[in-house]
């Protein structure tokens, strides 16, 4: 398996309901990156959260991070149809500071 | 502010043909990085540089490929021969890398090679 991979690999809500993503990793890692890329676009940096951190929130996002689990989520709340999007986590490399390792990516959905 | 610019946005070439892909980092932005974004696929790490250094590119074919951050100008992610394999969207990311163990890396609309 990849470091870094996202599940569900798609999902699809109605909006206004929350949707939740997760991604798990399997070295160990200084931080991960939650990412949106809408189709056919660049990526949009969300969410940074570092190693020594549990959660974190910005906006309508919130991110956990269970080091003992190596596993990551994204919760995005009372959803609209603008963020349909790919969503990816990106990891560091252990002992790298800059070299990010990407999943695959959920696809979410969001219909109006 | 401008963000990270990247052209072409679409390069079509056919097989045999060189590619040039450039990218101006996000002003402030000294260093640059290169990752390949396959079909269905997550965006894969090819190259980081600094100015006029090659700082990592352990992702990068051994053969074809060559990226330079020079001086003055933007970066250029180069591509000589190109196959039909290589075709796939290229983007590049900056960052200020002004401390810390990590940074943000902020990332350009990328350029779509399809190569015939």
């Amino acid at each position: 398996s990849q470091q870094g991979e996202e599940d569900p690999q798609a999902l699809s809500i109605q909006e206004g309901e929350n949707a939740t993503m997760n991604c798990s990793y399997k070295t160990s890692i200084n931080n991960l990156q939650w990412y949106r890329q809408n189709s056919g676009r660049g990526l949009v940096h969300l969410i940074l959260i570092r190693s020594n951190e549990r959660e974190k929130h910005s906006g309508r996002l919130r991110v956990t991070l269970d080091t003992s689990k190596k596993s990551s989520s994204l919760l995005i709340t009372a959803s609209r149809a603008a963020d349909t999007a790919s969503y990816f986590c990106a990891t560091d490399l252990g002992g790298s500071n800059y070299k990010l390792t990407f999943g695959k990516g959920t696809l979410l959905t969001v219909n109006p | 502010n401008a963000g990270v610019m990247q052209n072409p946005r679409h390069l079509v070439r056919r097989r045999g043909q060189e590619a040039r892909l450039r990218c101006s980092p996000m002003k402030g932005h000294s260093h640059v990085y290169w990752y390949r974004q396959l079909p269905e696929e997550g965006l894969k790490f090819m190259v980081y540089l600094q100015k006029e250094n090659i700082i990592d590119e352990s992702g990068m074919p051994k053969e074809r490929f060559s990226a330079e951050f020079p001086k003055e100008g933007p970066s250029i992610l180069r591509i000589q021969q190109v196959v039909r394999g290589d075709s796939a969207a290229y983007f590049c990311a900056s960052s200020p890398r002004t401390g810390g163990y990590q940074e943000t890396q902020y990332f350009g609309p990328g350029t779509r090679l399809l190569v015939l």
